[in-house]
């Protein structure tokens, strides 16, 4: 597509509940992001997917998050038993190739709100 | 942990004035990306520096690269109300490279 699709765009979940947050990158970006951005700071990393090597999972908070990327395209975030903390905008990106050689495009991202 | 920072956290100004946020790295950046997030949007990347000491410009922005590579500024001349949003610097994580590590951002509001 001609840019990266997030969705949904908006999830409200009671805690305790497992959600999957999905990322449709731009086509032919090998590199896939996943980042979170809590209300009014900054972008937190959680996971890397580059072609077909192992993610790099460093950034997720605990074990009840984790991501996987199909096909070397579209990926899933599936954060399980949903805590208030979770709550904010997931936001993932593309690019071309491995971070820091070429600028990310990001999508929309997904809101969620833990209730 | 390899930190990146920036301030100032908000900037306030008159539209006209202009405006500076900088950029500082714990550790030497092999390149250094700068992105501008809009109110209720995503961050979309605006340029990447590469060599020390390295400027570039896009109209009334401009960017700068530090002579050791651990540092960054983005200067934007006569501030319009477009400019509105909150900017980011971000390098690279590691010495392959790595995931892009974000600074906290500047928010910049412009008064008309």
């Amino acid at each position: 597509g001609a840019g990266v699709s997030q969705s949904p765009s908006n999830k409200v979940t009671e805690k305790g509940k497992d959600v999957e947050l999905r990322c449709d990158p731009i086509s032919g970006h090998t590199a896939l992001y996943w980042y979170r951005q809590s209300l009014g700071q900054g972008l937190e990393f959680l996971i890397y997917f580059q072609g077909n090597s192992a993610p790099d999972k460093s950034g997720l908070p605990s074990d009840r998050f984790s991501a996987e990327r199909t096909g070397g395209s579209v990926s899933t975030l599936t954060i399980q038993r949903t805590q208030q903390e979770d709550s904010a905008v997931y936001l993932c990106a593309s690019s071309p190739l491995g971070p820091g050689l070429y600028g990310y495009t990001f999508g929309s991202g997904t809101r969620l709100t833990v209730v | 942990g390899q930190q990146v920072m920036q301030i100032p956290q908000y900037q306030h100004v008159q539209e006209g004035e202009d405006f500076t946020t900088y950029c500082n790295s714990s550790t030497t950046l092999s390149n250094i990306q700068w992105y501008k997030q809009r109110p209720g949007g995503h961050p979309v990347f605006l340029i990447q520096l590469v060599k020390s000491g390295e400027v570039k410009k896009q109209k009334r922005l401009t960017f700068q690269f530090g002579e050791a590579k651990k540092n960054s500024s983005l200067h934007i001349t006569a501030t319009q109300t477009t400019d509105v949003g909150t900017y980011f610097c971000a390098g690279p994580l590691g010495r392959q490279g790595g995931k892009l590590i974000f600074g906290q951002g500047t928010e910049l509001s412009v008064k008309p």
